[in-house]
């Protein structure tokens, strides 16, 4: 079974400043994939980030870069120049690629304070 | 639609009344799943259609919660003799082909509240 674990239940970070939220996850397959979504007070979850575990580059999209550890099966977010809008639930998910359902780790909460 | 919508957004109803929720999915979306999330805790798989395959129910917690999927579109789950601890947001997600990389779609999902 593949476990998702965030040990952050809240984090707070100024406007402007960079956070890291973190990620493991236990597995034991090879070929899997991890996701960061965000969910604001809509409840509406979107999707921040992916990672293919086959590549080794961390991926980046803007503000938002992981730091990909896959031997330490880690999976972190960094958000970097952080905004009011960024306030939000933070899950961090894992599939593999036998799998079909994400699993979610219990989600950070994230305030971006002014 | 331009996403995943579902209804209703809220719903409060009382103990052992059956409820039914319902999820549209983007046009064209193939595969379509259902999440529980109780508080404080991640999302929860229930359910997983895709196209014409039987729907996997592996997360079902009991045999009071349904699902259907009527002509690969709209979806509905049903939840029968609602309990307390059913009292959850209940999540639609779809997406458009079958590869696990692709990003999953998420409604706004609809709070229950069982009394």
């Amino acid at each position: 079974a593949q476990t998702v674990t965030q040990s952050q239940p809240e984090m707070s970070v100024q406007e402007a400043e960079t956070v890291t939220l973190s990620c493991t996850y236990d597995t034991s397959e090879s070929n899997y994939y991890l996701f960061w979504y965000k969910q604001p007070p809509s409840r509406q979850m979107i999707l921040v980030i992916r990672q293919e575990a086959y590549k080794q580059q961390n991926a980046t999209e803007n503000r938002f870069s992981v730091n990909f550890q896959k031997a330490a099966k880690s999976f972190s977010l960094k958000i970097s120049d952080s905004q009011l809008g960024d306030t939000a639930m933070y899950f961090c998910a894992f599939i593999s690629n036998s799998g079909y359902a994400l699993n979610f780790g219990k989600g950070t909460s994230l305030l971006v304070t002014p | 639609g331009a996403g995943v919508s579902q209804s209703p957004s809220n719903k409060v109803t009382e103990k052992g009344k059956d409820v039914e929720l319902r999820c549209d999915p983007i046009s064209g979306h193939t595969a379509l799943y259902w999440y529980r999330q109780s508080l404080g805790q991640g999302l929860e798989f229930l359910i997983y259609f895709q196209g014409n395959s039987a729907p996997d129910k592996s997360g079902l917690p009991s045999d009071r919660f349904s699902a259907e999927r009527t002509g690969g579109s709209v979806s509905t789950l049903t939840i029968q003799r609602t309990q307390q601890e059913d009292s959850a947001v209940y999540l639609c997600a779809t997406l458009s082909g079958q590869g696990v990389w692709e990003t999953q779609y998420f409604g706004p999902g609809t709070r229950l509240l069982v009394l």
